[in-house]
């Protein structure tokens, strides 16, 4: 089945440490977008990559790094410069082709505590 | 920047009747898109309905069907026949018709459905 996966599905991190966030899609999708959501704050853009090697920051993107070395693959590094990473993300992609009224898939998300 | 601004938190609607959930947007574009995406509490976003700026016609999907009022820069969202299933956060998103950008999120309405 085609879609998006994201793993880990919980993920704990003590502070000072960096985590990766790994999200894998088979949509053959070439954009793809790293989201955060707090409670009452809606989904809010960290990083986005509309092609292979190539990625733009969003909104919130201090404290996060990301690749993109394959159309497959777009990890997150939270690192230990984001001074509050506790929070639910989200990655998503959609295929540009199809223009700006084509759906943006989303994975089921990966929860972030840190202890 | 654009904005998407929704400005009830939370709603309710008893099960079997309607509800309308509210969303207003900035934008100096002419062409752009705007959708509906529902979080159940599985977390998985999923896509309710959108609609090109460009069509005067309301964009309809079974009992989901919205009010656009393009001079207003308004975009509600009518749940027709409310159902237990319908409970959820919906968000409302923007996206411009210009170039490949990301959509912009509403800080999204927590709707229960009561029985």
């Amino acid at each position: 089945d085609g879609g998006i996966t994201q793993s880990p599905k919980y993920l704990f991190r003590k502070e000072g440490q960096n985590v990766t966030l790994s999200c894998e899609q088979n949509l053959n999708h070439d954009a793809m977008y790293w989201y955060r959501q707090d409670p009452g704050q809606g989904l809010r853009l960290i990083y986005y990559s509309q092609i292979v090697n190539d990625f733009q920051k969003g909104d919130i993107a201090e404290g996060y790094s990301v690749s993109r070395e394959k159309k497959e693959s777009f990890p997150l590094t939270v690192t230990s410069a984001q001074k509050n990473p506790t929070a639910f993300y989200l990655c998503a992609s959609r295929d540009p082709s199809w223009g700006p009224q084509d759906t943006q898939y989303f994975g089921p998300g990966t929860r972030l505590t840190v202890l | 920047a654009q904005t998407v601004t929704q400005s009830q938190p939370e709603m309710s609607v008893q099960e079997a009747e309607t509800v309308t959930l509210s969303c207003t947007y900035d934008t100096s574009e002419s062409d752009y898109y705007l959708f509906w995406y529902k979080q159940p509490p599985s977390r998985q976003m999923i896509l309710v309905i959108r609609q090109e700026a460009y069509k005067q016609q309301n964009a309809t999907e079974n009992r989901f069907s919205v009010n656009f009022q393009k001079a207003a820069k308004s975009f509600s969202l009518k749940i027709s026949d409310s159902q237990l299933g319908d409970a959820a956060m919906y968000f409302c998103a923007y996206r411009s018709g210009y170039g490949n950008t990301p959509l912009v999120f509403g800080k999204g309405t927590r709707l229960s459905v009561i029985a």
